[in-house]
């Protein structure tokens, strides 16, 4: 099975700070890579999906990138509503897996 | 507006069965592959199973294959899942999810839209 492996596991940057966040896949998935907000008690919030592609009504302070395996999320200027675990997610072929989070906070 | 409404957790000896609901509303039910989601406490997202829009086919995690089983009536616009022979380590909140695509066959969607969960606590 393809594993998904994120990183950092979590970081802690000041507001309006560039922040990147990177999931790396054991083998190729194409583009077939989501991105995922979970704010503390609430639910999984879709941000990305294709790898960079932004779900509907999501910030455009969010971007997702690509090369090869690495997938990369971007939050230009953090905000301190984005405190919140992000987790990547490919879907090329089940399993589905997920990443094993970011946990972002506010310096 | 999308709405996915869990119910059917609550606590069950190991080695118990539960049958888990997920009522959907506010989309086309039947051209959207769904899936189920789970999450223990403190811990992440872990995919358990997914099934086509039109349930002909099914996909599961490794760590419960055997025991569940997804399935889903699209008359009643609802997803079930049931959970046989549970044990301590199923223990999580379980979310219904749909597919961000349509006619997608369960095991290649990412999720646009989430219940709010249920907690199953498996316990003796």
């Amino acid at each position: 099975d393809i594993q998904m492996t994120q990183s950092p596991s979590s970081l802690s940057a000041s507001v309006g700070d560039r922040v990147t966040i990177t999931c790396r896949a054991s083998q190729g998935i194409s583009n077939y890579l989501a991105w995922y907000q979970q704010k503390p008690g609430k639910v999984p919030k879709l941000l990305i999906y294709g790898a960079s592609t932004l779900q509907s009504g999501v910030p455009s302070r969010f971007s997702g990138s690509e090369s090869g395996t690495e997938f990369t999320l971007t939050i230009s200027s953090l905000q301190p509503e984005d405190v919140a675990i992000y987790y990547c997610q490919k879907y090329n072929s089940d399993p589905l897996t997920f990443g094993g989070g970011t946990k972002v906070e506010i310096k | 507006e999308v709405q996915l409404l869990e119910s059917g957790g609550g606590l069950v000896q190991p080695g118990g069965s539960l049958r888990l609901s997920c009522a959907a509303s506010g989309f086309i039910f039947n051209t959207y592959a769904m899936s189920w989601v789970r999450q223990a406490p403190g811990k992440g997202l872990e995919w358990v199973s997914g099934i086509s829009a039109s349930g002909g086919s099914t996909s599961y995690a490794d760590s419960v294959k055997g025991r569940f089983t997804i399935f889903r009536d699209n008359t009643k616009n609802t997803l079930f899942l049931r959970m046989n022979n549970l044990r301590a380590e199923d223990t999580a909140v379980y979310y219904c999810a749909k597919d961000g695509r349509t006619y997608g066959y369960g095991g290649n969607s990412f999720f646009d839209y989430w219940g709010q969960g249920t907690l199953v606590t498996v316990s003796s």
